[in-house]
C-alpha cells in the first residue's frame, strides 16, 4: 500500500564505495525526484525524472548517477562514496512536473564512514 | 537566486493554542506553494497547498495565506495538538518546475 517506496532504509558504508538506493511508487504518477536532506534540515533536490526523461539535473557531481528504467521506479546510483555524502536521501513523485504536490518516501540514511 | 525561508527556527507554542509559521519566497513567477510536514525519522507530508490566483485556502485545523505583493506565505494551525509536533517546510514551484523547499521550521508543542 506503500505510495512511494524506497530502500533501503539505512545505508552504512566504506568511503570509496559504490552503493545503490531503489524507489519506486505505485500512483501511476509521470514525475519522480531524488531530494538530498542534509544534517539542518535543508532539503534540496537533485534530480528529476519525467517519464524516464532528465528533466532536472541540480549541480551534483557526476558520481551520483539516476537511471530510471520505467516511469515507476528512480534508482540513485553513487560511485566512489565520500563522507560528505552521508545525509538522508528521499525519493518523491508528482503527477506532473509542475504545479502539483510531491508525495515522497520515508527517506533513505546514508552513512559514509 | 531562487530562495525560500523561514523567519524562525523553532517555535514553541502551548497545546491548544493557534500556531502561525511563516515564509518568505523571492521568485515572484511561483505560482504554486505547498505546506508539508516532516515527523522525525519519515519523509515530509503534504499538508495543504495554494494557487497564486487564491490569497486564502482552509483545510482540517489549518489554514494557508498567500500574499504576493510582500512574497509571504503562512500557515496557520488551530488548537495545536502534540501531534503537530514536526519541522514544518514550505515550498515553491515556479516556472523552473522545481519544488524548491524553505529551511524548516521546528514546532514545538507543550502540553
Amino acid at each position: 500500500d506503500t505510495a512511494v517506496s524506497q530502500t533501503p532504509k539505512y545505508l552504512v558504508t566504506q568511503m570509496g564505495n559504490d552503493k545503490s538506493i531503489k524507489c519506486e511508487q505505485n500512483l501511476g504518477h509521470d514525475t519522480m525526484y531524488w531530494y538530498k536532506q542534509d544534517s539542518k534540515k535543508f532539503l534540496k533536490i537533485m534530480f528529476s525524472y519525467n517519464n524516464k526523461e532528465l528533466i532536472i539535473n541540480e549541480t551534483v557531481p557526476n558520481r551520483f548517477s539516476p537511471k530510471s528504467p520505467d516511469k515507476a521506479h528512480l534508482n540513485l546510483h553513487i560511485n566512489s562514496l565520500e563522507l560528505g555524502d552521508s545525509a538522508v536521501y528521499f525519493c518523491a513523485s508528482s503527477q506532473a512536473n509542475r504545479g502539483t504536490e510531491a508525495f515522497f518516501g520515508q527517506g533513505t540514511r546514508l552513512t559514509v564512514v | 537566486g531562487e530562495s525560500v525561508g523561514l523567519h524562525l527556527p523553532t517555535l514553541s507554542v502551548q497545546e491548544g493554542d493557534n500556531s502561525i509559521i511563516n515564509c518568505a519566497y523571492s521568485n515572484s513567477a511561483s505560482d504554486y506553494f505547498i505546506w508539508y510536514k516532516q515527523e522525525s525519522g519519515k519523509g515530509p507530508q503534504f499538508i495543504i497547498d495554494i494557487r497564486s490566483n487564491m490569497d486564502k485556502r482552509q483545510g482540517q485545523r489549518v489554514t494557508v495565506l498567500l500574499n504576493k505583493t510582500v512574497k509571504h506565505l503562512s500557515l496557520q494551525i488551530a488548537a495545536t495538538q502534540p501531534g503537530d509536533s514536526a519541522v514544518y517546510f514550505c515550498a515553491e514551484n515556479g516556472d523552473t518546475g522545481k519544488l524548491i523547499f524553505g529551511q524548516g521550521t521546528t514546532l514545538q508543542v507543550k502540553p
